[in-house]
Formats: structure tokens, C-alpha cells, sequence
């Protein structure tokens, strides 16, 4: 079984709507989460860190569920420019760094 | 700050020849990541290194894949001899040690491999 499952999409929404991915880890262990975002043939760039009481930031929204073992992003009023890839990331200890195979996004006008 | 370099951002090869790839991290960065991204498998961590030594390289994939860091200011990931199926966009990332900030990777542009 895979560190970290997600998605892959496409996700393709319109202007203006509101979007979710989820995420799922195996290790029960793991310590911190992120979310990263990568443009097309561009490095991966951290978007948010993942807090145990969640966290917004603007539009976006993370959320953490130990029991469950997942987390989520969710992108409110979305923009042409949040087409991306958001790559799912989980630490589980020592710098053990895993991260998801990325769910894509495009935005339509 | 110029952030993370890499070099060369493409290299096209033959089979069986050598490959290497270079990266400079942040400066005052200890901690330094090789990965490699495909479609098929994502991305990858090859190995890290802090402080200049190596600590874990469990994804170096075969012996034909080495890393090195002479100093803090760069490190070369070294492919002999290459195949097709290297063929991946290889990143270096660079991060700071230290209590609630050793998470942050900055990444740099990539180099993407082909292997003809």
C-alpha cells in the first residue's frame, strides 16, 4: 500500500466554483502534513502546512482527520490561476518526506 | 535570494552513457534532497543529506545511481551507466533544520533526463 493515496483527476471546474481533494496516509505515525502545488513543468512549491484544528489561508482551506487518516484542501471562488497540480505531503518522522502522485486542476473561464 | 540551482536543466544522452547532474541549495540550508518525478510513480525521494553526509539513501533505485556533497554549497547525483527507463525530471531540494521549520522544502527548477 502506497504512503499517501490520492485522486489523480483531472478535476475540471468552472470559474468561481468550490473544489475539494482528499488525501489518504497509511502511517498512523506521521507527524506533519502539506499541501504542495506544482505548475505545469515547474518544482513543486509548498502551498499550505496541514494543522491538526485546520487552517485557511484566503481561499484555501486544509483540514486534518487522524482518525480517519486523511486530509483535504478545499479551494473556494477558484481562478484560472489555481489550474495546477496540488501534490498531498505527509512526514512521518526524520525528514521521511512521501508525497502523493498529485491531483490535477483546471479552471475553466 | 537566488533559491535552489540546478544544472543542467536538460540533458538528452545514449544509453549507457554517464549522467551528472549538479545542484547548488540555499545557502545556510543543511539539509539537501535529490527526488525524481515521473508520471507513472510521482515523485520520488532518492536520498538526503544533512550537513554535507549522507543519511538516507533506501531509494536510490540501483548501484548505478550515486550522490555526493563535498561541501555545503553543492552535490551531484551521478547516473553510470544511464538507461530509457531513467529518462524522469530529477529535483534537487534544499530545507533548514531546526524545530518546526525542517518541513519546508524548497525546491529547485529540475533537470529533465532523457535516455535515448
Amino acid at each position: 500500500r502506497k504512503e499517501v493515496e490520492q485522486d489523480p483527476g483531472p478535476f475540471n471546474v468552472p470559474e468561481g466554483a468550490t473544489v475539494a481533494f482528499n488525501c489518504t496516509y497509511s502511517n498512523s505515525a506521521s507527524q506533519s502534513f502539506f499541501w504542495y502545488r506544482q505548475d505545469c513543468r515547474k518544482e513543486p512549491k509548498l502551498l499550505m502546512s496541514v494543522y491538526s484544528s485546520g487552517n485557511e489561508d484566503g481561499r484555501f482551506t486544509a483540514q486534518l482527520n487522524r482518525a480517519s487518516q486523511y486530509i483535504s484542501l478545499l479551494i473556494r471562488d477558484s481562478k484560472l490561476s489555481d489550474s495546477a497540480t496540488y501534490l498531498c505531503v505527509v512526514n512521518t518522522g526524520a525528514n521521511n518526506l512521501f508525497f502523493g502522485t498529485g491531483t490535477r486542476l483546471t479552471v475553466i473561464p | 535570494d537566488a533559491g535552489v540551482i540546478q544544472s543542467p536543466r536538460h540533458e538528452v544522452t545514449e544509453m549507457g552513457q554517464e549522467v551528472t547532474l549538479r545542484c547548488k541549495p540555499i545557502s545556510g540550508h543543511d539539509y539537501l534532497f535529490w527526488y525524481r518525478q515521473t508520471m507513472m510513480r510521482g515523485l520520488e525521494l532518492l536520498i538526503y543529506f544533512n550537513n554535507n553526509v549522507p543519511i538516507d539513501d533506501s531509494g536510490m533505485p540501483e548501484d548505478r545511481f550515486s550522490a555526493k556533497m563535498p561541501n555545503a554549497s553543492f552535490s551531484t547525483l551521478k547516473i553510470q551507466p544511464s538507461e530509457p527507463r531513467d529518462s524522469a525530471v530529477y529535483f534537487c531540494a534544499s530545507s533548514f533544520g531546526g524545530y518546526g521549520s525542517t518541513d519546508t522544502q524548497y525546491f529547485g527548477p529540475g533537470t529533465r533526463l532523457t535516455v535515448l
